[in-house]
Parts: structure tokens; C-alpha cells; sequence
């Protein structure tokens, strides 16, 4: 059974840093690998989209990689701001079951 | 990528009684998904809408408690029936693309229950 695991739970960090969420997977069997972010009480915004074929992609100052012999990916927020302050959610999509299977987050906040 | 719109955004509902929550998307897509999010938790899925057909249900959820539709393409409901405070969620529904299993998610329902 596939599982998604998503360190740390939460983050504070000041403006400016660049910072790195990490996610990790039990089963490589995947067909791809999706960052999104949630703003509280609302829906989610997908962020980047990796193939499995992929190792990263890079969307403004997002850079995600993936390894998934390892069973990892990263999210780089670079210069981070305020307004990246939200719930950065990661997910695979099962190559076994063609669902789409959710960490449990990673809440992040940006002090100005 | 699709634009999707959810109705209503939110909803407080009294205990016993049922709500519908009604996904638009603005294209027509094969892939259809609702999906529950507790307090604090992260999503789960609750089915795949089949258009023409009975939806596919995860383990844990029913059909007599979340009664889908999916009349067309474009256009879904979830009704969360006999609601009790446990189902005090948000409710989102999604699309997928066939080509990259990509998913996109609608703004969600946001139910609270007295």
C-alpha cells in the first residue's frame, strides 16, 4: 500500500530564505508526482507536475525534483515571501491504481 | 488546464439532513473525483464519477451516505446525506487528464454540522 510521508509538519522561516519540503513515497510504482498549495479553508492549486520519466521541474522560483528509485522528491521555494505562507501538499499517483494519494502537508509560514 | 466551480461554497446544515454540492467544470473530462478533507487532515478520496454509470467508491465510503451523479461530462454531485457533526468536512471535487493522470481541484465545499 502506497504511502506519503511529508517532513516537516510545519515551518517557519523569515523572508528571504530559501527553503526545501521534502516528501517521500513507499512505492516507486508511480505515474507521476504533484506538489500543490492550500490556502486555509480553500481548495488547492496545483504547483508543479512530475512525469516519472521527470527528475525535475522548475515553475518561477518552485524547483521540484524526483527520485524515484529513492522514493523522494523535494519542493525549493527560493526567496521565499509572505505570501508562500500556506499548506504545501504532496501526491503520487499509483501506476497500481491510477489514484492520486496525499501526504499529510507541510504548513508553511513566511515572517516578513 | 480546466477551471472548475463548486456550489455552494459553504454551508452550515443542521444534523439529519442532507446537502448536495454541485461540481462545473468548464470542458468536458473523462476523470471525475470527490474527495474529503477532515480538520487538520489531509484528502481522501471518496469516489470516481463515472459518467453513464454508478460511481466507484473507496473503502469507507457508501453509497447510501454519498450518493454521486454524473450526468455528463461537465457536471457532477455529491450529497452527503443523514449528516452528523463527523461530516463536518471540506468537500472538493477534482478532474483528471487521461494523458498524465494530472489533477486539477475546485475551490471546495466547506459544510459544518450542528
Amino acid at each position: 500500500k502506497q504511502e506519503v510521508t511529508q517532513i516537516p509538519a510545519a515551518l517557519s522561516v523569515p523572508e528571504g530564505e530559501n527553503l526545501v519540503l521534502n516528501c517521500s513515497f513507499t512505492d516507486s510504482a508511480i505515474y507521476n508526482l504533484q506538489w500543490f498549495r492550500q490556502d486555509p479553508g480553500k481548495g488547492l492549486t496545483s504547483l508543479l507536475l512530475i512525469q516519472s520519466s521527470q527528475r525535475e521541474q522548475t515553475s518561477g522560483r518552485l524547483n521540484a525534483s524526483l527520485d524515484k528509485s529513492s522514493g523522494r522528491s523535494t519542493l525549493y521555494i527560493a526567496a521565499s515571501q509572505p505570501g508562500d505562507s500556506a499548506t504545501y501538499l504532496c501526491a503520487v499517483v499509483s501506476s497500481n491504481t491510477g489514484k492520486l494519494i496525499f501526504g499529510q502537508g507541510t504548513t508553511l509560514q513566511v515572517k516578513p | 488546464s480546466a477551471v472548475i466551480s463548486q456550489k455552494p461554497s459553504r454551508d452550515i446544515c443542521q444534523r439529519g439532513t442532507s446537502l448536495t454540492i454541485q461540481c462545473q467544470v468548464d470542458s468536458q473530462v473523462t476523470m471525475m473525483f470527490w474527495y474529503r478533507q477532515q480538520p487538520g487532515q489531509s484528502l481522501t478520496l471518496i469516489a470516481t464519477a463515472n459518467q453513464g454509470s454508478e460511481a466507484t467508491y473507496e473503502s469507507g465510503f457508501v453509497i447510501d451516505k454519498f450518493p454521486i451523479s454524473r450526468p455528463n461530462l461537465t457536471f457532477s454531485t455529491l450529497t452527503v446525506s443523514n449528516m452528523s457533526p463527523e461530516d463536518s468536512s471540506i468537500y472538493l471535487c477534482s478532474v483528471g487528464t487521461v494523458s498524465s493522470y494530472e489533477q486539477y481541484f475546485g475551490p471546495g465545499t466547506r459544510l459544518t454540522v450542528t
